[in-house]
């Protein structure tokens, strides 16, 4: 079983759509949780990073972390073309151990 | 402005030419790290730098190699490129070791002919 899976997609709303964007893992010494937002031609930047389990809101965005399932999602509303983009899941662990990377979801928001 | 900077962004090599791509950051980070990304495979880690002289193995280092002379600087080495090297690598520091927040460089697209 992969430490991380992420379902690549692609996956095409209509603007203004709640967007949910899962990653599931199998190492419970996963502490940190963060999702990382890819723009073609960019290197990912940081969209929301979290340390333990529960929901932590930022804006339209929404991350959300259930350890008991070991369950990531990651929610957009009224989502934007500009939200297009591929979001990457991303789990680190206590120590010097780097991050472990889902394959990210490719999206797309249709004006 | 806080920024990873990668040059070159696109080069194309034949196999066997030695090249490196540089990576610098502004941000005053001890740790540093490469990653290769490819289609279907994700994010891989290279190699990555705790601080100045402390580098080591990601999970694909082969046919790389990297040198932490000073803190803001990184440099990726391929001895003898070959066309599996062909990918999209990006350079990324952190404030909080390999746990933190990774800030990335905007890319290097490497074509091994």
């Amino acid at each position: 079983q992969k430490e991380v899976e992420q379902d690549p997609g692609p996956l095409s709303v209509p603007e203004g759509a709640i967007v949910s964007l899962n990653c599931t893992y199998s190492n419970s010494a996963f502490q940190y949780f963060m999702w990382y937002r890819q723009y073609s031609r960019k290197g990912p930047e940081l969209l929301m990073y979290t340390y333990s389990s529960g929901n932590k809101e930022d804006g339209r965005f929404t991350a959300q972390v259930d350890k008991s399932s070991k369950y990531i999602s990651l929610f957009i509303r009224d989502s934007q073309p500009s939200d297009s983009a591929t979001y990457l899941c991303a789990l680190g662990r206590e120590g010097n151990t780097p991050l472990v990377f889902g394959k990210g979801t490719r999206l797309s928001v249709i004006a | 402005e806080a920024q990873v900077t990668q040059n070159p962004r696109y080069l194309i090599t034949v196999t066997g030419k030695k090249l490196t791509v540089t990576c610098s950051q502004n941000m005053n980070h001890e740790y540093m790290s490469w990653y290769r990304q490819d289609p279907g495979l994700g994010l891989r880690q290279i190699y990555y730098s705790m601080n100045v002289e402390v580098t080591d193995k990601g999970d694909v280092p082969e046919g790389y190699k990297v040198s932490r002379k000073e803190k803001r600087n990184f440099p990726l080495i391929l001895e003898s490129p070959s066309p599996n090297q062909t990918s999209l690598y990006f350079c990324a520091s952190s404030f909080r070791g390999a746990s933190g927040e990774l800030f990335f460089g905007e890319g290097s697209r490497l074509t091994v002919l």
